[in-house]
C-alpha cells in the first residue's frame, strides 16, 4: 500500500462540464501519473509530475490539465468533459525499489460523461 | 501509442494447471513490472524485475526478465479461483522515466 487515494471514486457528469479528479499521498513521493484505462487500450499515461508545479504531458492529454501545488496533491482537470472521456482513471507513484522503478497505483476514478 | 505486446488476451484454464504469458517489445527495457488487476481496483505490484535473465518468484507466481531486454514472461503455477483477474506488464526503459504498459492477459480459472 503506497499510501494513494482517490476522489471521487465514482462520478457522472453531463458533457461541457468541468470535472477535478483528485488524487493524494501520504508518503512524499516525488513522482506521481494519471492513466486512463479503456478495453482494448490497456493503461495510457495523460499527465505525469516531477515535483510540485513540475508537470509533463503523456500520450493521451489532450483535453486534459493537471496540477501539483503540494507534494501529496496531484489534481486532474477535464476543462469541459466530452462522451469520449468516460474511462476509469487511476493515478500511480513511482518509488525507487532498491534495484529499480515501481510504481504504485490508487483505487481508481469511475468517470461516465453521459 | 502502446509498444508493448502481451500475450494472450485471454486464458480459461482448470484449477491446478499452470498458465504463461508474455509481453514483448521493439525497445529495450531496464525495468519490467508485472501487476494483477482485479475487478474494480487498481492494478497491484506483483513482481520487479530489473536484470536480463533475472528470475523472480513471489508465491506461486515467477517472472523473468528476458535476455534480449526486450521481452519478459510470467507463470502462474498451480492456479486457484483467486488467481483470476487481468494480469498487466509494465516496461521502463529509462529510470525515472515513464512506463510503457501491455494490454493485459484475462485469466479465468474455473473448479
Amino acid at each position: 500500500d503506497a499510501g494513494i487515494t482517490q476522489s471521487p471514486r465514482h462520478k457522472v457528469t453531463e458533457t461541457g462540464t468541468p470535472v477535478t479528479l483528485r488524487c493524494h499521498q501520504t508518503e512524499n513521493h516525488r513522482y506521481m501519473y494519471w492513466y486512463r484505462q479503456d478495453p482494448g487500450h490497456g493503461l495510457r499515461l495523460i499527465h505525469y509530475s516531477y515535483g510540485v508545479k513540475d508537470t509533463d504531458k503523456g500520450e493521451v492529454s489532450d483535453g486534459y490539465s493537471v496540477s501539483r501545488s503540494k507534494t501529496e496533491d496531484f489534481l486532474l482537470t477535464l476543462e469541459s468533459a466530452t462522451s469520449s472521456q468516460t474511462s476509469v482513471y487511476f493515478c500511480a507513484i513511482s518509488e525507487w525499489g532498491g534495484d529499480g522503478d515501481e510504481q504504485y497505483f490508487g483505487p481508481g476514478t469511475r468517470l461516465t460523461v453521459t | 501509442g502502446q509498444q508493448l505486446n502481451q500475450s494472450p488476451q485471454s486464458m480459461f484454464i482448470q484449477e491446478g494447471e499452470d498458465v504463461s504469458m508474455n509481453c514483448t517489445s521493439s525497445s529495450i527495457f531496464n525495468t519490467w513490472l508485472w501487476y494483477k488487476q482485479e475487478p474494480g481496483e487498481g492494478p497491484v505490484l506483483l513482481i520487479a524485475l530489473y536484470k536480463a535473465g533475472e528470475l523472480t518468484s513471489n508465491g506461486r507466481l515467477t517472472a523473468q526478465f528476458g535476455i534480449t531486454r526486450k521481452d519478459s514472461f510470467l507463470n502462474i503455477s498451480a492456479s486457484i479461483p483467486s488467481d483470476v483477474g487481468i494480469y498487466f506488464c509494465a516496461g521502463q526503459t529509462d529510470s525515472w522515466g515513464k512506463f510503457q504498459f501491455g494490454a493485459g492477459t484475462q485469466v479465468v480459472v474455473t473448479p
